[in-house]
């Protein structure tokens, strides 16, 4: 089973408000990762856990806070955003942070921010 | 500095036509791992393919083919016979230096199969 399910799948929130993304897995991968993505481009990479620690974050505003609550679960926490962070965030997960480690993708929480 | 450049912005072809995408990866690492992505019109990144510098041997799974080339710094995708299924956008990716899960995307290139 390669499955990362994301919920919801669609989110429109007003820049006051608070929200979260979940992802889940149950590959027993020790690595997830949260990602921004703007149409037609590629996917940035946002967070990095590791064996449940934050390994990565790459200059995220602090406006969006990750948590790892155990190795299956991986939340986004979203407070006081701006309508220019509406995007498509995907959630990944892999067995390690190993180079040779590809990443399984979820379906993705489209946000819109208003 | 590592680099995926995928010149191809968009292309559209006729179904059961052949086509090929073009990847191009700059890095100076002697050992690194090369990826390619589908991502559908769903949104969900499906993981297609991974090689490492090791190996380059090409490789074919059904109507898709790859050929990589350290030579040229290429890593290239077919789709031979394509079909409408295969209209999406398609991410090649390189492994980081380090051990850290980050890769590097190139810009993408979407397909249009048309029927």
């Amino acid at each position: 089973d390669t499955e990362v399910t994301q919920t919801p799948k669609h989110l429109v929130m007003g820049m006051t408000n608070k929200k979260s993304l979940k992802c889940e897995q149950h590959m027993g991968h020790r690595a997830m990762y949260w990602y921004k993505q703007k149409a037609k481009k590629p996917p940035e990479l946002m967070f990095v856990y590791s064996y449940e620690k934050l390994s990565i974050n790459e200059s995220v505003p602090s406006r969006f806070s990750p948590e790892c609550p155990n190795s299956s679960l991986l939340n986004l926490h979203l407070h006081a955003l701006q309508p220019e962070d509406s995007a498509l965030y995907l959630c990944a997960s892999s067995q390690g942070t190993g180079r040779a480690s590809e990443q399984y993708f979820g379906p993705g929480t489209r946000l819109t921010v208003t | 500095a590592q680099k995926v450049t995928q010149a191809q912005t968009e292309i559209s072809v006729v179904e059961k036509e052949d086509v090929t995408l073009d990847c191009v990866y700059e890095t100076r690492d002697t050992t690194y791992y090369l990826f390619w992505y589908k991502q559908p019109p769903s949104g969900e990144l499906v993981f297609l393919i991974r090689r490492n510098s090791f190996d380059e041997q090409n490789e074919i799974s059904g109507r898709y083919s790859w050929n990589f080339q350290k030579s040229t710094s290429s890593f290239n995708f077919t789709i031979t016979a394509s079909q409408v299924v295969d209209s999406a956008v398609y991410f090649c990716a390189l492994s980081g230096s380090s051990n850290t899960g980050k890769l590097i995307f190139g810009q993408g290139t979407t397909l249009q199969v048309k029927p």
